[in-house]
C-alpha cells in the first residue's frame, strides 16, 4: 500500500538559509498534519491542513509557513534557519480516524 | 496541560520478560481516538494500533496487547516476551472527534530490551 513520502530524508543548511520540506500524502486522504520533533522530545504539532485549507495551527514559528497544493501534496517552508530548528520533521497523512506518519525529514542547522 | 501522560521515562527489561507501557489521557470529547506509534532508532514513527472511543474492546495482535479502560482514562500497551527488535520509544496519542485537527502525543517511554 502507498506510504506517505516525505522528501528529502536529510536535509543540512547553514544558519539564515531556507529550506522546503515536501509531503506527498496517501491518496484519497483529505488532511496533512507536520510536526516537528527535537531530540529527546515528543512531536509537536505545527500546522495542519484539510483538504488544501489550513485547519489548524500549533507552535509554528512566524518564519516557517506551509500550504497544500492541488494535488494534495504539501510542503514546509522554513526561512532564516536557526540552529533550534535542526530536528526530525514528520508529515502525517490521515483519512480520519486513521493517520499515518511519513519517515520524516532530519533538518539539520550549522 | 497535558492530555495524554506517559509517566514512564525509560524501561529497560531482560529479553522474554513481559512489560507494560502506561497511557493516560483527558479529553472532554465523548468520541476520540487513541494511537499507539513505535520509533525505533532510525527515527520513523510506525502506527501500531488505534482505538475508537467507544469500543473498550481488548486487542490483542502476536506478542502485542492493549488495554483500553475508559472508567480510568487509561490506554495501557502490553509486549509480551520481549525481543531486542522491540527497543524503540513508544508514543501514545491523542485525537479528539469535534477538534481532531491534531494529534496529541506523550512525552514516549524509552524501552530497552537488553539481550
Amino acid at each position: 500500500a502507498a506510504g506517505v513520502i516525505q522528501s528529502p530524508r536529510h536535509l543540512i543548511k547553514e544558519k539564515r538559509e531556507t529550506a522546503t520540506l515536501k509531503c506527498y500524502p496517501i491518496p484519497r486522504h483529505d488532511t496533512v498534519y507536520w510536526y516537528q520533533q527535537g531530540p529527546g522530545q515528543d512531536p509537536q504539532f505545527l500546522i495542519s491542513f484539510y483538504e488544501k485549507m489550513q485547519s489548524d495551527k500549533g507552535s509554528i514559528p512566524d518564519r516557517f509557513s506551509a500550504q497544500q497544493f492541488s494535488d494534495y501534496h504539501s510542503e514546509l517552508n522554513m526561512s532564516s534557519l536557526e540552529l533550534g530548528d535542526s530536528a526530525l520533521y514528520f508529515c502525517a497523512s490521515s483519512s480520519r480516524p486513521e493517520a499515518f506518519f511519513g519517515q520524516g525529514t532530519r533538518l539539520t542547522v550549522v | 496541560a497535558q492530555k495524554v501522560t506517559q509517566a514512564q521515562t525509560e524501561i529497560s527489561v531482560v529479553e522474554k520478560e513481559d512489560v507494560t507501557l502506561d497511557c493516560v489521557y483527558e479529553t472532554r470529547d465523548t468520541t476520540y481516538y487513541l494511537f499507539w506509534y513505535k520509533q525505533p532508532p532510525s527515527g520513523e514513527l510506525v502506527f501500531l494500533i488505534r482505538r475508537n472511543s467507544f469500543d473498550e474492546q481488548n486487542e490483542i495482535s502476536g506478542r502485542y496487547s492493549w488495554n483500553f479502560q475508559k472508567s480510568t482514562s487509561s490506554f495501557n500497551f502490553t509486549i509480551t516476551a520481549s525481543q531486542v527488535v522491540d527497543s524503540a520509544v513508544y508514543f501514545c496519542a491523542l485525537s479528539e472527534a469535534d477538534t481532531g485537527n491534531q494529534f496529541y502525543f506523550g512525552t514516549g517511554t524509552s524501552l530497552t530490551v537488553i539481550p
